[in-house]
């Protein structure tokens, strides 16, 4: 069965540094996504993107975060200089079409130091 | 108001028993529905859509109300490994999902 999948599963930064995680989603996948959860609270949305370009992102994406497809298979979530407060799981997710099911993959725990 | 509402729980049933989730939502134009599981530290996974007729997947039932914005889930006779964190999800327009905080089950022996 495919599956998204992402690396690395755990990156560990000070404050300032820029990160960037990698996600490969599903082949035949149109549709790609960033979410978040810090420990104990909900997964929050932060971007999407279609068509080599971002369709959607909400307030937490600030100028510190983008987006890119840098091949036909990666999608990659950077951020520009690492905050205590972007210490979370960031799951990639993608899907087939819009309002479709969304498969996530296993997440990157992200631990600003 | 909170997008979408969830009981956190936890619900704490014994093997067997049958449980159910429920979840409201806040906004009317939600065009699509689902319910996730999420185990402790690991990714949503997908359990099922949720149509206005309701759906059936085995012991899954799920259930949506939209005049009264209302989704549930049922979950027929529990197993050890149902124990998980069940997260209501509904898409507005666009692609982005919006959880519920999640409703945390425990089936006991």
């Amino acid at each position: 069965e495919p599956e998204v999948t992402q690396t690395p599963s755990h990156q560990v930064t000070q404050m300032g540094q820029e990160v960037i995680l990698r996600c490969v989603p599903i082949s035949n996948h149109l549709y790609f996504y960033w979410y978040r959860q810090i420990l104990g609270q909900k997964v929050e949305f932060l971007v999407s993107f279609y068509n080599n370009e971002i369709s959607e992102k909400s307030e937490i994406f600030d100028d510190q975060f983008s987006v890119e497809r840098p091949d036909g298979s990666n999608f990659t979530l950077k951020i520009r200089s690492t905050k205590l407060e972007d210490s979370a799981m960031y799951f990639c997710a993608s899907s087939s079409g819009t309002q479709y099911e969304q498969y996530f993959g296993p997440g990157t725990r992200l631990t600003v130091t | 108001r909170k997008e979408v509402e969830q009981d956190p729980g936890p619900f704490n049933v014994p093997e067997g028993a049958t449980v159910a989730f429920n979840c409201t939502y806040s906004n009317s134009a939600s065009q699509s529905f689902f319910w996730y599981r999420q185990d402790c530290r690991k990714e949503p996974k997908l359990l099922m859509s949720v149509y206005s007729s309701g759906n059936e997947d085995g012991r899954f039932t799920a259930q949506l109300n939209r005049a009264s914005q209302y989704i549930s889930l049922l979950i027929r006779d529990s197993k050890l490994s149902d124990s998980a964190t069940y997260l209501c999800v509904v898409i507005n327009a666009g692609n982005m999902l919006t959880f519920g905080g999640g409703t945390r089950l425990m089936v006991k022996p």
